[in-house]
């Protein structure tokens, strides 16, 4: 009865390939989000979904590609990797604006 | 300079402690104030959430407020060997139907037996 899961947990992978990462919330959240976690533990939000629209994109390198089939689902697309991306990423959401926000275990990217 | 500023530790206490951990912010357009607990390998997990000066109290929990002055604190009584962790605080500001949360850089505690 997990609240917020994300697949996979680790992937690892080389520079130039193009990968994506999956997150689902049965919470019944409006809307979603993804975070990334650098190496020295800083979390930085880089986009924001609510009922599959766009509504917060973080100056993210446009090799980032969020996707929100449904507002239960909002898919991390990432071409040409490079070295820098990796991090560990982590899909959240919430009810409304003003709530909470609740985090999944993260996606651990590492690029050789 | 950060819009959240938190000490990062590491903040090493004996079982039993009472620990405080900080956090400043320059925002004045914050509303939101949370405190998060991360374990190794683990995703963020909400402790405490509030939006008004003062404090709210849980268990051993209290998170204080302080607007005028833009500084939280987190106070762990009776602290346990299982509240070691990465200690969070965050804050957000709403537009329209999202808030953005901004972190401090984490407070990393150790509470030994």
């Amino acid at each position: 009865d997990t609240a917020v899961s994300q697949t996979p947990k680790y992937l690892v992978t080389q520079m130039g390939n193009d990968k994506s990462i999956k997150c689902e919330q049965n919470l019944g959240h409006d809307t979603m989000y993804w975070y990334k976690q650098d190496s020295k533990k800083f979390l930085k939000i880089m986009f924001s979904y609510n009922n599959k629209e766009l509504i917060i994109n973080e100056t993210v390198p446009n090799r980032f590609s969020p996707k929100s089939p449904d507002k239960a689902h909002l898919n991390l697309h990432i071409n040409s990797l490079e070295l820098g991306d990796s991090a560990v990423y982590f899909c959240a959401s919430s009810q409304m604006s003003n709530q909470p926000q609740h985090f999944g275990d993260g996606t651990r990217l590492s690029i050789l | 300079q950060k819009e959240v500023e938190q000490d990062p530790g590491p903040l090493s206490v004996p079982e039993g402690a009472i620990v405080s951990l900080n956090c400043t912010y320059s925002n004045s357009a914050f509303q939101y104030f949370m405190w998060y607990r991360q374990y190794s390998r683990k995703g963020p997990e909400l402790l405490m959430y509030t939006y008004s000066s003062g404090n709210k109290e849980d268990g051993r929990f209290t998170a204080q407020v302080d607007k005028s002055s833009k500084y939280i604190s987190l106070f762990i009584r009776d602290s346990q060997p299982s509240d070691s962790a990465t200690y969070l605080c965050a804050m957000s500001e709403v537009t329209g139907t999202a808030s953005k949360l901004t972190f401090g850089t984490g407070t990393r505690l150790q509470v030994t037996l």
